[in-house]
């Protein structure tokens, strides 16, 4: 069964870090495609980042510079490092898979979601 | 970044109604868009892929269709579950890019 589990959210101030994790099960991180998602408190959803099986990586304008999408092949993990926080980054994180299918993709499996809050 | 325009941003719908949501790209991207259904609280969840692709274990009921710029998802009877928000993504470039959303609301 393909399981994503979210973790290491919380409360960070303005200007500071905090790394996500996404721990996969039923399949493999590294030959997947892989992206993040974040929903802000009563928005809609904004895609962030996505990584492919080969490295390559691209982000959102909004995060660019400060936000870095990674991977841990061993642990079948994936990470985003979230620097320089605003308040603005105050959502909930959303880790998915995104399935190649020809020219498009699929987000066909979602985590639960974890909630980044930046206040002071 | 591409702009993806959602309409309308609300309905209110009976249950065996049929609704049609639309989203228009600022711009062509062939047939690369999904359709994501989001209940409160949840993740969301993939209905349609490459615009008109049914999604495994997706009821008949969903379909999308549309190519270019315009695309439309169709629910043909209206279902209790699937009252919820709904989002197109266009993923023909990067930043992808989510419409706005329709909440589909219990007349």
């Amino acid at each position: 069964e393909v399981q994503l589990v979210e973790s290491g959210g919380g409360l960070v101030q303005p200007g500071g870090s905090l790394r996500l994790s996404c721990a996969a099960s039923g399949f493999t991180v590294s030959s997947n495609y892989m992206s993040w998602v974040r929903q802000a408190p009563g928005k809609g959803l904004e895609w962030v980042s996505v990584i492919y099986s080969g490295g390559s990586t691209y982000y959102a304008d909004s995060v660019k510079g400060r936000f870095t999408i990674s991977r841990d092949n061993s642990k079948n993990t994936l990470y985003l490092q979230m620097n320089s926080l605003r308040a603005e980054d105050t959502a909930v994180y959303y880790c998915a898979r995104a399935r190649p299918v020809g020219y498009s993709y699929g987000l066909d499996y979602w985590g639960q979601g974890t909630l980044v809050t930046v206040s002071s | 970044a591409i702009q993806m325009t959602q309409s309308p941003s609300s309905l209110s719908a009976s249950v065996g109604d049929r609704v049609t949501i639309t989203c228009r790209a600022s711009q062509g991207i062939r047939t690369d868009l999904g359709w994501y259904q989001q209940k409160p609280g949840k993740a969301p969840k993939l209905l349609i892929y490459a615009a008109s692709s049914l999604q495994s274990g997706v009821p008949s009921r969903f379909s999308g269709s549309g190519s270019g710029t315009d695309f439309t998802l169709t629910i043909s009877s209206l279902q209790p579950e699937d009252f919820a928000t709904y989002y197109c993504l266009q993923d023909y470039n990067y930043p992808w890019t989510f419409g706005q959303g329709t909440k589909v609301e219990i007349k």
